[in-house]
């Protein structure tokens, strides 16, 4: 079974550029996930979508930060314009979700390490 | 608000058994979610409980305990392999999604 699928794994960009990252979650996972991971840190929550819907983005900074999911498979997190503060690794992961509550396995993809400059 | 606590590093000996301890406040607590985390590595799941208790998956085994808002990760007979970063998370009612601890980073020595 494929794993969860991320792109670009490193990028470097300077202050006010835009950036942008793709997830392809495991097949057949309902719920898609983004976090922000700061060295030495662990993994913040910016956005949950289930299928196409945003189930929770309370921690995203809207002022730069969006992420759309069309048809429910791949998602983009987009970043603009960049601050300093946001070099970190962008995680996605992707769950089963039946739709009912509980425990469910998330399953992490390798990253993609955002240096800002 | 929610926190989560738990120490940043702890250094133990292969062969070894090391208790990891995490701490909680959370308005709303549906359970508690291990991971491990090697360098430059994704986040893999290890453990879960729902209920009060002990889990065990092999050299692993997480315990839970409600009243105290507390919970452990136990890891027996340590191989190298294991030096990595360990998280607890809270699953957190009505959202469905995990809450974080900032880590411990876990070195085995020979």
């Amino acid at each position: 079974e494929a794993g969860v699928a991320q792109s670009p794994r490193y990028k470097i960009i300077e202050k006010r550029q835009s950036v942008a990252f793709w997830c392809n979650p495991i097949s057949g996972h309902a719920t898609l996930y983004w976090y922000q991971q700061i060295l030495g840190q662990g993994p913040k929550l910016l956005i949950q979508f289930q299928n196409n819907g945003v189930v929770d983005d309370s921690q995203l900074p809207k002022d730069r930060f969006s992420a759309e999911r069309l048809k429910g498979v791949d998602s983009t997190l987009k970043i603009q314009p960049a601050k300093l503060e946001d070099s970190a690794v962008y995680l996605c992961a992707s769950s089963m979700t039946s739709g009912s509550f509980g425990q469910e396995t998330q399953y992490f993809g390798p990253g993609t390490r955002l240096l800002v400059l | 608000g929610q926190s989560l606590e738990q120490p940043s590093e702890v250094t133990a000996v292969e062969g070894a058994i090391v208790q990891i301890n995490c701490t909680y406040q959370t308005s709303g607590f549906y359970g508690l979610s291990w991971y491990q985390q090697h360098d430059g590595g994704a986040p893999t799941f290890l453990s879960y409980n729902g209920l009060d208790g002990l889990e065990e998956t092999g050299r692993f085994s997480s315990f839970l305990s409600r009243s105290d808002s507390y919970g452990y990760l136990l890891l027996q007979e340590l191989q190298m392999k294991d030096s990595a970063s360990y998280f607890c998370a809270v699953l957190q009612t009505g959202a469905n999604n995990l809450f974080f601890g900032t880590g411990t980073r876990l070195t085995v020595i020979p």
